[in-house]
């Protein structure tokens, strides 16, 4: 049951570069979307989000935007530096009767290539 | 930064054992959450917990599981009888008090529970 769905489980971009992530999910009850980072040996950490009612979201390099009628949404990291290099987790979360887990994806291993 | 913290960091154990994982999530956090990475899948919910009971769990989280909170510092899960694939990482969570379920949950650093 993969209602957040990450289809590249890889991505290697040039330091100084553009990094796109991408994310797919089903539900249509989902109203808040997260990306989360993590590093071997750590747990997630939270990176950014954005509420359904908006399509884009910035927080210093990174951009997440949200295309409601796909249902995608893509983390953009601009410019991608070597620290950026880590496994990045889609997540969503549905506002059902107060329902608050967060349901992941797979996640897409970055590597920041110098 | 306050963060999450988790012990032990790894965890070996035979098959049918007990185990306890340890939580110490942030002090003036309200809710509660424990999640696992079986190796190479997705991270999956297993339960919240919120005002000394759970508020919900999944279809994971079966009768060999259980949680408690036996202070005011600690957040424990417990695995009654492991199984082969009770082995992953377990990873705790905890959100601060608020009205909105968009409040960040501040993941801890894992422990990694291996069942021979």
């Amino acid at each position: 049951d993969q209602q957040v769905k990450q289809n590249s489980p890889s991505l290697s971009v040039q330091e100084g570069r553009i990094s796109i992530l991408n994310c797919d999910y089903t539900n249509s009850m989902f109203d808040y979307f997260l990306w989360y980072k993590k590093y071997p040996a750590e747990g997630p950490t939270f990176l950014i989000s954005i509420s359904s009612i908006k399509d884009k979201n910035e927080d210093g390099r990174f951009t997440v935007f949200l295309n409601k009628s796909a249902k995608h949404l893509s983390l953009h990291i601009v410019p991608s530096q070597p620290g950026d290099s880590a496994v990045y987790f889609c997540a969503a979360r549905a506002d059902m009767n107060r329902d608050d887990k967060i349901i992941f994806g797979k996640g897409t291993r970055l590597h920041i290539l110098p | 930064e306050p963060e999450v913290t988790q012990t032990p960091s790894h965890q070996v154990t035979q098959m049918g054992q007990e185990v306890i994982l340890r939580c110490v999530p942030i002090s003036n956090h309200l809710y509660f959450y424990w999640y696992r990475q079986i190796l190479g899948q997705k991270v999956e919910f297993l339960v919240s917990f919120y005002n000394n009971e759970i508020s919900e769990k999944s279809e994971i989280f079966d009768d060999q599981f259980s949680v408690e909170r036996p202070d005011g510092s600690n957040f424990t899960l417990k695995i009654r009888s492991t199984k082969l694939e009770d082995s992953a990482m377990y990873f705790c969570a905890s959100k601060p008090p608020g009205t909105s379920h968009t409040d960040t949950q501040y993941f801890g650093p894992g422990t990694r529970l291996t069942v021979l």
